[in-house]
Protein backbone atom coordinates (compact mmCIF):
# COMPACT_ATOMS: atom_id res chain seq x y z
CA UNK A 1 0.00 0.00 0.00
CA UNK A 2 1.43 2.98 -1.11
CA UNK A 3 2.11 5.80 1.45
CA UNK A 4 1.66 9.53 2.04
CA UNK A 5 3.12 11.50 -0.80
CA UNK A 6 4.19 15.02 -0.40
CA UNK A 7 6.42 17.24 -3.02
CA UNK A 8 8.99 18.92 -3.09
CA UNK A 9 11.39 17.27 -0.30
CA UNK A 10 13.58 20.72 0.27
CA UNK A 11 12.05 24.02 -0.65
CA UNK A 12 14.80 27.30 -0.66
CA UNK A 13 13.20 30.41 -0.92
CA UNK A 14 13.65 34.10 0.18
CA UNK A 15 11.37 36.16 2.37
CA UNK A 16 8.84 37.72 0.87
CA UNK A 17 8.30 34.98 -1.31
CA UNK A 18 5.64 32.35 -2.04
CA UNK A 19 5.55 28.88 -1.79
CA UNK A 20 3.36 26.02 -2.63
CA UNK A 21 3.77 22.32 -0.98
CA UNK A 22 1.64 19.52 -2.06
CA UNK A 23 0.34 16.23 -0.38
CA UNK A 24 -1.33 13.19 -1.89
CA UNK A 25 -3.36 11.15 1.00
CA UNK A 26 -3.19 7.25 1.61
CA UNK A 27 -5.94 6.24 -0.68
CA UNK A 28 -9.77 6.45 0.71
CA UNK A 29 -8.14 8.18 3.87
CA UNK A 30 -10.84 10.29 4.98
CA UNK A 31 -9.16 13.00 7.25
CA UNK A 32 -5.60 14.91 6.01
CA UNK A 33 -3.59 16.64 8.38
CA UNK A 34 -1.15 19.69 7.59
CA UNK A 35 1.84 20.33 10.60
CA UNK A 36 4.16 22.52 11.23
CA UNK A 37 7.70 20.95 12.72
CA UNK A 38 10.34 23.56 13.88
CA UNK A 39 13.93 22.08 14.46
CA UNK A 40 14.34 20.93 17.91
CA UNK A 41 10.27 20.78 18.34
CA UNK A 42 7.01 18.32 18.16
CA UNK A 43 4.69 18.59 14.85
CA UNK A 44 2.22 21.34 15.60
CA UNK A 45 -1.10 21.20 13.69
CA UNK A 46 -1.73 23.91 10.94
CA UNK A 47 -4.93 22.45 9.70
CA UNK A 48 -7.33 19.75 9.86
CA UNK A 49 -9.43 17.94 7.15
CA UNK A 50 -12.05 15.92 6.88
CA UNK A 51 -12.94 15.10 3.01
CA UNK A 52 -13.18 18.78 1.70
CA UNK A 53 -14.14 20.28 4.86
CA UNK A 54 -12.11 22.06 7.29
CA UNK A 55 -12.25 20.33 10.56
CA UNK A 56 -9.43 22.66 13.05
CA UNK A 57 -7.40 25.12 11.66
CA UNK A 58 -7.18 27.39 14.88
CA UNK A 59 -3.68 27.46 14.38
CA UNK A 60 -2.98 28.63 10.56
CA UNK A 61 -1.66 31.62 10.57
CA UNK A 62 -4.55 32.91 8.24
CA UNK A 63 -2.61 36.12 7.17
CA UNK A 64 -0.21 34.39 5.35
CA UNK A 65 -0.97 30.64 5.42
CA UNK A 66 -3.37 29.16 3.67
CA UNK A 67 -4.62 25.26 2.52
CA UNK A 68 -7.07 23.72 0.18
CA UNK A 69 -8.43 20.22 -0.56
CA UNK A 70 -10.76 21.06 -3.26
CA UNK A 71 -11.71 17.34 -4.46
CA UNK A 72 -11.53 15.81 -0.91
CA UNK A 73 -8.52 13.51 -1.82
CA UNK A 74 -4.75 15.45 -2.29
CA UNK A 75 -4.27 18.86 -0.82
CA UNK A 76 -1.72 22.00 -0.85
CA UNK A 77 -0.60 24.20 1.19
CA UNK A 78 0.90 27.43 0.42
CA UNK A 79 3.03 30.22 2.14
CA UNK A 80 2.51 33.71 0.72
CA UNK A 81 4.56 35.68 1.91
CA UNK A 82 7.12 33.63 3.78
CA UNK A 83 8.73 34.22 6.40
CA UNK A 84 12.13 33.75 8.22
CA UNK A 85 10.28 32.30 11.00
CA UNK A 86 8.73 29.60 8.33
CA UNK A 87 11.50 27.75 7.98
CA UNK A 88 10.53 24.42 8.94
CA UNK A 89 9.42 20.72 8.11
CA UNK A 90 5.48 20.40 7.06
CA UNK A 91 4.26 17.19 7.67
CA UNK A 92 1.19 15.95 5.85
CA UNK A 93 -0.59 13.31 7.43
CA UNK A 94 -3.99 11.10 6.61
CA UNK A 95 -6.20 8.86 8.89
CA UNK A 96 -8.92 6.68 7.71
CA UNK A 97 -11.08 9.06 8.94
CA UNK A 98 -11.27 11.38 12.28
CA UNK A 99 -11.81 9.96 15.70
CA UNK A 100 -14.93 8.36 17.24
CA UNK A 101 -16.68 8.28 20.27
CA UNK A 102 -17.25 5.35 22.20
CA UNK A 103 -19.31 4.24 24.75
CA UNK A 104 -18.21 6.34 28.12
CA UNK A 105 -16.66 9.13 26.65
CA UNK A 106 -13.49 7.79 24.69
CA UNK A 107 -12.22 8.37 21.30
CA UNK A 108 -10.90 5.76 19.78
CA UNK A 109 -8.10 6.93 17.78
CA UNK A 110 -7.66 6.18 14.22
CA UNK A 111 -4.09 6.13 13.06
CA UNK A 112 -2.20 8.97 11.35
CA UNK A 113 0.29 8.14 8.72
CA UNK A 114 3.07 10.70 8.04
CA UNK A 115 4.87 11.54 5.14
CA UNK A 116 8.14 12.49 4.93
CA UNK A 117 7.89 16.24 5.12
CA UNK A 118 8.87 19.41 3.27
CA UNK A 119 12.18 21.06 4.62
CA UNK A 120 11.35 24.74 3.79
CA UNK A 121 14.30 27.21 4.23
CA UNK A 122 13.42 30.80 4.05
CA UNK A 123 16.68 32.97 3.20
CA UNK B 1 -2.89 25.99 25.86
CA UNK B 2 -2.48 22.03 26.62
CA UNK B 3 1.11 21.69 26.72
CA UNK B 4 3.02 17.95 27.09
CA UNK B 5 6.81 17.93 28.54
CA UNK B 6 8.99 15.40 27.80
CA UNK B 7 11.91 13.84 29.54
CA UNK B 8 14.76 13.46 29.02
CA UNK B 9 15.53 15.73 26.03
CA UNK B 10 18.17 13.73 25.22
CA UNK B 11 19.22 9.87 26.04
CA UNK B 12 23.08 8.66 25.10
CA UNK B 13 23.03 5.03 26.25
CA UNK B 14 24.93 1.80 25.56
CA UNK B 15 23.68 -1.05 23.27
CA UNK B 16 21.45 -3.69 25.34
CA UNK B 17 20.53 -0.73 27.97
CA UNK B 18 16.98 -0.20 29.12
CA UNK B 19 15.61 3.68 28.30
CA UNK B 20 13.26 5.12 29.87
CA UNK B 21 11.12 8.23 29.49
CA UNK B 22 8.07 10.03 30.13
CA UNK B 23 5.53 12.59 29.53
CA UNK B 24 3.31 14.61 31.56
CA UNK B 25 0.68 17.71 31.21
CA UNK B 26 -1.19 19.57 33.27
CA UNK B 27 -4.56 18.81 31.18
CA UNK B 28 -6.14 15.30 30.85
CA UNK B 29 -5.92 13.23 28.06
CA UNK B 30 -8.28 10.56 26.79
CA UNK B 31 -6.21 8.88 24.67
CA UNK B 32 -2.02 8.80 24.79
CA UNK B 33 0.16 8.20 21.81
CA UNK B 34 3.74 7.41 21.47
CA UNK B 35 5.41 7.82 17.84
CA UNK B 36 9.22 7.66 16.57
CA UNK B 37 10.93 9.61 13.95
CA UNK B 38 13.49 9.17 11.84
CA UNK B 39 15.65 11.35 10.25
CA UNK B 40 14.17 12.81 6.94
CA UNK B 41 10.63 11.02 7.95
CA UNK B 42 7.76 11.66 9.33
CA UNK B 43 6.46 9.91 12.88
CA UNK B 44 5.33 6.34 12.63
CA UNK B 45 3.40 5.71 15.56
CA UNK B 46 4.36 2.82 18.39
CA UNK B 47 1.89 2.40 20.71
CA UNK B 48 -1.54 4.03 21.32
CA UNK B 49 -2.85 3.81 25.07
CA UNK B 50 -6.74 4.08 25.93
CA UNK B 51 -7.41 3.78 29.67
CA UNK B 52 -6.02 5.02 32.67
CA UNK B 53 -3.50 2.48 34.09
CA UNK B 54 -3.18 0.43 30.78
CA UNK B 55 0.05 -1.27 29.93
CA UNK B 56 0.53 -1.79 26.59
CA UNK B 57 3.53 -3.69 25.06
CA UNK B 58 4.91 -3.39 21.65
CA UNK B 59 8.13 -5.73 20.84
CA UNK B 60 10.68 -4.30 23.25
CA UNK B 61 8.90 -1.23 23.53
CA UNK B 62 6.08 -0.68 26.76
CA UNK B 63 3.86 2.41 27.16
CA UNK B 64 1.36 2.99 30.83
CA UNK B 65 -1.10 5.43 30.49
CA UNK B 66 -1.01 7.24 33.96
CA UNK B 67 -3.59 7.05 36.27
CA UNK B 68 -3.91 10.51 36.47
CA UNK B 69 -4.75 10.63 33.25
CA UNK B 70 -1.58 13.44 33.13
CA UNK B 71 0.91 11.52 32.12
CA UNK B 72 2.60 8.32 30.42
CA UNK B 73 5.95 6.68 30.18
CA UNK B 74 7.30 4.77 27.15
CA UNK B 75 9.98 1.87 28.12
CA UNK B 76 12.54 0.55 25.18
CA UNK B 77 13.91 -2.97 26.96
CA UNK B 78 17.72 -3.90 25.50
CA UNK B 79 17.74 -1.41 23.27
CA UNK B 80 19.67 -2.20 19.56
CA UNK B 81 21.37 0.70 17.41
CA UNK B 82 18.23 1.01 15.58
CA UNK B 83 16.24 2.59 18.00
CA UNK B 84 18.09 6.05 17.76
CA UNK B 85 15.66 8.48 16.55
CA UNK B 86 13.19 10.97 18.40
CA UNK B 87 10.50 9.94 20.22
CA UNK B 88 7.13 12.04 20.74
CA UNK B 89 4.45 11.63 23.29
CA UNK B 90 1.06 12.79 21.83
CA UNK B 91 -2.19 13.03 23.12
CA UNK B 92 -5.61 13.38 21.89
CA UNK B 93 -7.30 16.72 23.62
CA UNK B 94 -10.58 15.71 25.86
CA UNK B 95 -13.45 16.89 23.36
CA UNK B 96 -12.00 17.14 20.23
CA UNK B 97 -9.96 15.90 17.55
CA UNK B 98 -6.71 17.48 17.50
CA UNK B 99 -3.36 15.19 18.43
CA UNK B 100 -1.01 18.14 20.37
CA UNK B 101 2.68 16.65 20.33
CA UNK B 102 5.64 16.68 22.78
CA UNK B 103 9.01 17.88 21.83
CA UNK B 104 10.51 14.70 21.64
CA UNK B 105 13.11 12.71 23.47
CA UNK B 106 16.02 12.12 21.25
CA UNK B 107 18.12 8.68 21.90
CA UNK B 108 21.27 7.76 20.58
CA UNK B 109 22.27 4.54 20.95
CA UNK B 110 26.15 3.63 20.99
CA UNK B 111 27.12 -0.01 19.47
Amino acid sequence: EAGVAQSPRYKIIEKRQSVAFWCNPISGHATLYWYQQILGQGPKLLIQFQNNGVVDDSQLPKDRFSAERLKGVDSTLKIQPAKLEDSAVYLCASSLDLPARLAGGRLSYNEQFFGPGTRLTVL
Amino acid sequence: GQQLNQSPQSMFIQEGEDVSMNCTSSSIFNTWLWYKQDPGEGPVLLIALYKAGELTSNGRLTAQFGITRKDSFLNISASIPSDVGIYFCAGLITGGFKTIFGAGTRLFVKA
